[in-house]
């Protein structure tokens, strides 16, 4: 039961151009979400976040939506740059969740070409 | 400026041989987390921490076994090790209150099960 999913293993989008990345969840009890970044051999890096209460939050170049009657979020990358190519994840949890676990998606490589 | 250290970095070990991941975090949070990574599924819970001497199971704890003696270590156990359990490991931490709810990754553990 994949309670957060991203249904795009990969992307590929033009330097300067916006990327879009989408993820979907079923658990009505999330309440917070986040968006981040893996390189390869490396952590996953936090990127984003926003709470239900809103519906936007915009940071720098990236804005993350969220669309709490759909139970859908997305990140807007304006520009992409080459270094943004990575695995992005989506992850939510819900704040009456013991130890504020954090619940995945399958994660979308992004390739930003030159 | 270590952060969470996770030791060994790669490993390869034959079926039914036991090993000990060690997590070591210097920025004295409360939660720490065991993730594993494999591909199309996303980063899943194995088994999380709310505070010192806790545990508790988190999405797919079957196999792996935890401790946490002391606030600053998280130790993932695997007692007889399966080739399904090939995977890239990795551990989180985040504080109890503050910042965007983010967790703090190590770097990952890779290991091959034969």
């Amino acid at each position: 039961d994949q309670q957060v999913k991203q249904n795009s293993p990969s992307l590929s989008v033009q330097e300067g151009r916006i990327s879009i990345l989408n993820c979907d969840y079923t658990n009505s009890m999330f309440d917070y979400f986040l968006w981040y970044k893996k390189y390869p051999a490396e952590g996953p890096t936090f990127l984003i976040s926003i709470s239900s209460i809103k519906d936007k939050n915009e940071d720098g170049r990236f804005t993350v939506f969220l669309n709490k009657s759909a139970k859908h979020l997305s990140l807007h990358i304006v520009p992409s740059q080459p270094g943004d190519s990575a695995v992005y994840f989506c992850a939510a949890s819900a704040r009456e969740t013991s130890g504020s676990r954090l619940t995945f998606g399958e994660g979308t490589q992004l390739t930003v070409n030159p | 400026n270590a952060g969470v250290t996770q030791t060994p970095k790669f490993r390869v070990l034959k079926t039914g041989q036991s090993m000990t991941l060690l997590c070591a975090q210097d920025m004295n949070h409360e939660y720490m987390y065991w993730y594993r990574q494999d591909p199309g599924m996303g980063l899943r819970l194995i088994h999380y921490s709310v505070g010192e001497g806790t545990t508790a199971k988190g999405e797919v704890p079957d196999g792996y076994n935890v401790s946490r003696l002391k606030k600053q270590n998280f130790l993932l156990g695997l007692e007889s090790a399966a080739p399904s359990q090939t995977s890239v490991y990795f551990c989180a931490s985040r504080p109890l209150r503050g910042g965007h709810g983010e967790l703090f990754f190590g770097e990952g553990s890779r290991l091959t099960v034969l």
